[in-house]
């Protein structure tokens, strides 16, 4: 029953390194997702996709990467680290039969990312 | 854009007493969920009580429950009979067609 596991929990960087952020699921999900939580902020939409092949930018894309090569994995590629990515990072994912949004996110337990 | 507000950034409510966590939201879509997740300081985000807005029903579950006033925009979350376990982040979620937009958290302490 492992669910959504995100590695690394903390990670501290750098400014100017790179680093993945490392993402899978065993529950079969199409939907999988990258927010960040920065303090009073709520979460944030990094990014997304509907399956296998298929990425999509969400409300703050800036400084990232991501890639969906399986239904299983999405990591996220963080690039020429700065402070301002200093935040929580949430890997979630989703079932959506037929592509159609059902709504309920499973989470991971988050990752938390330091870039000094 | 699509936006969830929650204007009570606190709350404080005494063991076995029932506090409300209001929430308003703004979609564009027609049929649609609302999500209240809890998030205690383990960091872990769990689902709380999910509503669909075609159904006039409230949620209910257990001890928490919501009050859905779609034409409002309005999904405020019930938690009667406050247990010290219940103290955590509380975000509200609107479903945005693709992913769901979150609020900014009302933070609810437990006292008892």
């Amino acid at each position: 029953n492992a669910g959504v596991t995100q590695t690394p929990k903390f990670r501290i960087l750098k400014i100017g390194q790179s680093m993945t952020l490392q993402c899978t699921q065993d529950m079969n999900h199409n939907y999988m997702y990258w927010y960040r939580q920065d303090p009073g902020m709520g979460l944030k939409l990094i990014y997304y996709s509907v399956g296998a092949g298929i990425t999509d930018k969400g409300e703050v894309p800036n400084g990232y990467n991501v890639s969906r090569s399986t239904t299983e994995d999405f990591p996220l590629r963080l690039e020429l680290a700065a402070p301002s990515q200093t935040s929580v990072y949430f890997c979630a994912s989703s079932y959506s039969p037929s592509g159609v949004f059902t709504g309920e996110l499973f989470f991971g337990e988050g990752s938390r990312l330091t870039v000094l | 854009a699509q936006t969830v507000t929650q204007s009570q950034p606190e709350m404080s409510v005494q063991e076995a007493e029932t506090v409300t966590l209001s929430c308003t939201y703004d979609t564009s879509e027609s049929d649609y969920y609302l999500f209240w997740y809890k998030q205690p300081p383990s960091r872990q985000m769990i689902l709380v009580i999910r509503q669909e807005a075609y159904k006039q029903q409230n949620a209910t579950e257990n001890r928490f429950s919501v009050n859905f006033q779609k034409a409002a925009k309005s999904f405020s979350l019930k938690i009667s009979d406050s247990q010290l376990g219940d103290a955590a982040m509380y975000f509200c979620a609107s479903d945005s067609g693709y992913a769901l937009n979150f609020g900014k958290g009302t933070s609810l302490l437990v006292t008892p």
